[in-house]
């Protein structure tokens, strides 16, 4: 079956860090790939997504990588702000399982970001 | 604007009533989700419904129903049987798009029984 696996949080980081979330995923056949943010009290909200092999995402700074042959999807931002304190949750959607429409979630991982 | 709404943001209850949450979408979209999500927790998914007055089960689906009787709503009851019901509740949908399922999400809504 599909999985995604995520980087245990809270990861804590100073404002103009560096960030790096790590996700890796197992899958049947050739999936798309999304990073979804959760901010405190809210919905998801979809990020970035690819959707080919070395295809990068990008959306407000983040930026995540389709690396099809260590099948992983790590987000990145370069100088992150109290602002992107959220939960982050890398996903996949295959099509070659029946159920192309239902997505894989990893657990999520909290980032704080402090002043 | 579309988008998806869930009604309402905060509801508590009485052990042993019957609650249903709301969700209507106004994207057009054909599938429709509930996932449950607890503190520190993924997001695990309820019912799911690809087309009206047809949904299954996901992988908690005990002590909760669904109706999909329309295209924009999606309804979730959560009944006396759900053992552990305060969580919150997130309703989404999607449609494919060049092969591609991506959801969109409401604002959920939390649920508390005492």
């Amino acid at each position: 079956g599909n999985s995604v696996t995520q980087m245990e949080g809270p990861v804590t980081l100073s404002e103009e860090a560096f960030l790096t979330i790590n996700c890796t995923y197992t899958a049947t056949g050739y999936p798309s790939l999304f990073w979804y943010v959760q901010y405190p009290g809210e919905g998801l909200q979809l990020l970035l997504k690819a959707t080919k092999a070395d295809d990068k995402g990008s959306n407000k700074g983040f930026e995540a990588t389709y690396r099809k042959e260590t099948t992983s999807f790590h987000l990145e931002k370069g100088s992150v702000q109290v602002s992107d304190s959220a939960v982050y949750f890398c996903a996949l959607s295959d099509p070659a399982s029946g159920g192309s429409y239902i997505p894989t979630f990893g657990r999520g991982t909290s980032l704080i970001v402090h002043p | 604007d579309g988008g998806i709404t869930q009604s309402p943001k905060y509801l508590f209850r009485k052990e042993g009533q019957n609650v249903t949450l709301s969700c209507e979408q106004n994207l057009n979209h054909d599938a429709m989700y509930w996932y449950r999500q607890d503190p520190g927790q993924g997001l695990r998914l309820i019912y799911y419904s690809q087309i009206v007055n047809d949904f299954q089960k996901g992988d908690i689906a005990e002590g909760y129903s669904v109706s999909r009787e329309k295209k924009e709503s999606f309804p979730l009851t959560v009944t006396s049987a759900q053992k552990n019901p305060t969580a919150f509740y997130l309703c989404a949908s999607s449609t494919r798009q060049r092969s591609v399922y991506e959801q969109y999400f409401g604002p959920g809504t939390r649920l508390t029984v005492t």
